[in-house]
């Protein structure tokens, strides 16, 4: 079967930084995103790695490794509007987003 | 980016009715449109996979009877729910793939939907 895993929940503190890691086991790979979601809101694209290596964003960045099925997000000089969602997807060989629970970022002054 | 818009934002009917859902692309054609579901604190289920011009693609376990999907023109998909019931409500969210083949998929607002 197709899984996407990512931590449920995280905590980090104002000012610093946090990785989100995210694996997956797919049919195919044509692609990893990851998306941004506030509590009843509708997800925001935030990044999108289709080759190995890290696409730098501001002070966000993703990484992807293909041979090891990984990923992270990783975000600095955390802000208290990072407080949010972030959901890790892959496009499978079909070019359909399979879609990873999410993991909760709470952020602490 | 590509804006898509999502109407109404939240609406509350009542058990037996219908509720149609607008998806719209407002500054190009999307060829494609998804529409997805999410309950409380889980990620989003793809309900099916609609193309301009013909019939939408359902996903294993979704009625299409229930959840009729019209996606009549290069940018506009509705999604409506007919015969509401309680088990009915949540969070619904279409996207849509432009036609020059853009990867990324870009969201409406979403629509709560509480059925009473």
């Amino acid at each position: 079967g197709q899984n996407i895993d990512q931590p449920t929940e995280m905590t980090a503190t104002e000012g610093a930084i946090v990785q989100i890691n995210c694996t997956y086991q797919t049919s195919g790979f044509n692609g990893l995103f990851w998306y941004q979601q506030h509590a009843g809101e509708a997800p925001t694209f935030l990044s999108y790695n289709v080759l190995d290596g890290l696409e730098e964003k501001g002070r966000f960045s993703s990484f992807l490794s293909r041979s090891k099925g990984y990923s992270y997000l990783l975000l600095k000089e955390l802000q208290m509007k990072d407080s949010a969602s972030y959901l890790c997807a892959v496009k499978d060989s079909n070019y359909q987003l399979i879609w990873g629970a999410g993991t909760k970022l709470i952020i602490k002054p | 980016g590509a804006v898509v818009s999502q109407h109404p934002s939240r609406v509350i009917c009542k058990s037996g009715t219908s509720v149609k859902i607008e998806c719209r692309s407002l500054d190009f054609q999307a060829t494609t449109m998804f529409w997805y579901r999410q309950f409380p604190k889980q990620s989003l289920m793809l309900m099916a996979t609609s193309n301009e011009g013909s019939k939408a693609t359902y996903e294993q376990g979704v009625e299409k009877d229930k959840f009729l999907i019209n996606h009549a023109s290069l940018t506009l998909s509705t999604l409506t729910v007919t015969s509401a019931h309680p088990e009915d409500s949540s969070f619904y969210i279409c996207s849509a793939k432009n036609s020059k083949g853009e990867t990324e998929a870009f969201f409406g607002q979403g629509t709560r939907l509480t059925v009473v």
